[in-house]
């Protein structure tokens, strides 16, 4: 199957300054990237649909401002998260949408990045 | 709207027994289901999809069927290993173009024992 990459897979940083998260489909171009959150024992929530060459779509409750998400190339997609605070600290996914014609589309997942927000 | 309900956990299982996770569905048009699965630490990883009705997905002895008329897809493996321990999503997916997005459950914590 198609293979997603992350990076970092963890980081820890303290409060007030940003963090980059990297997502990168390595064997397919993905024209759209998904970014999620996942709290501890709970289901994903979409933060946003990141498009290959426009702004992103986030979802409601979503702070813009705060979650940044540039998809500058059909292969990667980041996710800066500015100014961040202890709450910010989760297990960030991204996945990358790809395109299987009469099959149907399918998701692929990146392995995750923790962030830890001292 | 759409929406994936699925049944909560957590499942205990000996080694060998028999696994059901139950998957329900309400959509606007006509999904794709899947099933995913989260080692710990670890993003997802697809097991299983099914794109139209009747379909029967199958994977590493895991399988669902896309059953239209009870809108359901629960997974089924006849004898779990200590191995199968993960959380299980069962996710939904209408349309494609630029509204395309995924749905998932709230996820099900599988505990095999030896």
């Amino acid at each position: 199957g198609a293979v997603v990459s992350q990076h970092p897979s963890w980081v820890i940083c303290k409060s007030g300054t940003s963090v980059k998260i990297e997502c990168r489909s390595l064997d397919f171009q993905a024209t759209t990237m998904f970014w999620y959150r996942q709290f501890p024992k709970q289901s994903l929530m979409l933060m946003a649909t990141s498009n290959e060459g426009s702004k992103a779509t986030y979802e409601q409750g979503v702070e813009k401002d705060k979650f940044l998400i540039n998809h500058a190339s059909l292969t990667l997609s980041t996710l800066t998260v500015t100014s961040a605070h202890p709450e910010d600290s989760s297990f960030y996914i991204c996945s990358a949408r790809y395109r299987a014609g009469t099959g149907g589309d399918e998701q692929f997942f990146g392995p995750g990045t923790r962030l830890t927000v001292l | 709207g759409n929406s994936v309900t699925q049944m909560e956990g957590p499942v205990t299982l000996s080694e060998e027994a028999f696994l059901t996770i139950n998957c329900t569905y309400t959509a606007t048009g006509y999904p794709s289901l899947f099933w995913y699965v989260q080692y710990p630490g670890e993003g997802l990883q697809l097991l299983l999809k099914a794109t139209k009705a009747d379909d029967k997905g199958s994977n590493k002895g895991f399988e669902a069927t896309y059953r239209k008329e009870t809108t359901s897809f629960h997974l089924e493996k006849g004898s779990v290993q200590v191995s199968d321990s993960a959380v299980y999503f069962c996710a939904l997916s209408v349309g494609g173009g630029s509204n395309y997005k995924l749905t998932f459950g709230k996820g099900t914590l599988l505990t095999v024992n030896p």
